[in-house]
């Protein structure tokens, strides 16, 4: 079945500053690719999400870039702010189900 | 307002007592899931349904129980709970079949003692 790998499992940055956190998957069915930002006591909330069929996708300060042949995609930040600090989750959904990363929790230090 | 609503938020119960989880959504949504969400292992999923009365396995399922007998609820069922079954579960819902889009309720922290 599908494993998704993703790290860095914690990551601090400057506020201002830019923070990448990148997966891995291995099946090669995935055609979405969704993150998700979970605030501390919440629910995982989608922030942006790419389709196979597209390699970057952008809203505002967040960006996603895909790269179907190494099989890894990456959620990038810039300008980061302080409410940007949370726990961020990337997924594959190769079939019906959606397969999650470990996580990374995102400091940022005003 | 458009949600998933799981309760109760905390639970805390003894080993062998049958307890369930509810979770409704109100936005006619076909497909809901159960996740637990475990440090260092993420989200895993324990059981999905696509519609009304067709559900499936999902990574982690064993020792948990589901029913879909109408749209908008989705209860968890552990029928006779064990402490590593300890942890944050978490129940999904989206507007596709396929389960793109999720929309996520605010967690259920269980702790089986």
């Amino acid at each position: 079945g599908e494993n998704v790998e993703q790290h860095p499992s914690t990551l601090s940055v400057q506020e201002g500053d830019s923070a990448v956190i990148k997966c891995t998957y291995s099946d090669s069915a995935s055609n979405y690719f969704p993150w998700y930002k979970q605030e501390l006591g919440k629910g995982p909330q989608l922030i942006i999400d790419i389709r196979s069929n597209v390699g970057e996708k952008k809203d505002q300060r967040i960006a996603v870039t895909l790269n179907k042949t190494a099989k890894h995609f990456s959620l990038h930040i810039t300008e980061t702010q302080p409410e940007d600090s949370a726990v961020y989750f990337c997924a594959a959904k190769p079939h019906l189900q959606l397969i999650f990363g470990q996580g990374t929790t995102l400091q940022v230090k005003p | 307002e458009a949600q998933v609503t799981q309760n109760p938020r905390y639970l805390i119960t003894v080993t062998g007592k049958k307890l369930t989880v509810t979770c409704s959504q109100n936005m006619n949504h076909e497909y809901m899931s159960w996740y637990r969400q475990d440090p260092g292992l993420g989200l895993r999923q324990i059981y999905y349904s696509m519609n009304v009365e067709v559900t499936d396995k999902g990574d982690v399922p064993e020792g948990y129980k589901v029913s879909r007998k109408e749209k908008r609820n989705f209860p968890l069922i552990l029928e006779s709970p064990s402490p590593n079954q300890t942890s944050l579960y978490f129940c999904a819902s989206s507007f596709s079949i396929s389960g793109y889009g999720y929309t996520f309720g605010s967690g259920t922290r269980l702790t089986v003692v």
